[in-house]
């Protein structure tokens, strides 16, 4: 299995507070992906980073940034958080941008 | 823009049974790929095939193979000799120069 570590795996919390989750790879892969897995939507693509501190928008990027200041560290924030965002997040993994991508096995986030 | 689309919301299979999951895609890159994952209750999310666009030759991996008709855009994905652990949710996925769109799944049920 690809090293790819998410964490928290679940998270409870309250509308209004900042939410940061965080994806960490063993594999140094330049690519690194932010998804959010809802019923009806399939995954959606929130950000993802083509290499340190080089990031881009995905489909549902609104209400969330990320950073990237190392190769292994992909990490995830909801400045404030809101119901909507509640979700799976899954964090995934690429050598190259058209390759197949490896998965984390995710984090429940749940807001309140 | 581009789109995954998986008409079949529910599938279901007779076990040793043959089943074929839809998938249409629309891109406007003339580079890409096409995937088929496999989301298992676990909510892992496990590639099962890969296609590239430039290759007429279907992919196959053992009892999963795909019918790739590229000027149809269309990327079926046929398992044969259906098992208990096949029952999942199935997502197809367009890879582009630096993204992936998938589509909304197909959850697919074997029956003993």
């Amino acid at each position: 299995d690809a090293g790819i570590t998410q964490s928290p795996r679940h998270k409870v919390t309250e509308t209004g507070t900042p939410v940061t989750l965080r994806c960490h790879q063993t594999e140094n892969h330049r690519y690194m992906y932010w998804y959010r897995q809802d019923p009806g939507h399939g995954l959606r693509l929130i950000h993802y980073s083509y290499g340190v501190k080089d990031t881009d928008k995905g489909e549902v990027s609104d209400g969330y940034s990320v950073s990237r200041s190392k190769t292994e560290d992909f990490l995830l924030t909801l400045e404030s958080a809101t119901s909507s965002q509640t979700s799976v997040y899954f964090c995934a993994i690429a050598d190259r941008g058209n390759q197949p991508q490896h998965f984390g096995d995710g984090t429940r986030l749940s807001i309140l | 823009a581009q789109t995954v689309t998986q008409s079949q919301p529910e599938m279901s299979v007779q076990e040793a049974e043959t089943v074929t999951l839809s998938c249409t895609y629309d891109t406007s890159e003339s580079d890409y790929y096409l995937f088929w994952y496999k989301q298992p209750p676990s909510r892992q999310m496990i590639l099962v095939i890969r296609q590239e666009a430039y290759k007429q030759q279907n992919a196959t991996e053992n009892r999963f193979s795909v019918n790739f008709q590229k000027a149809a855009k269309s990327f079926s994905l046929k398992i044969s000799d259906s098992q208990l652990g096949d029952a999942a949710m199935y997502f197809c996925a367009n890879g582009g120069r630096n993204q992936f769109y998938f589509g909304t799944g197909t959850s697919l049920t074997v029956i003993p």
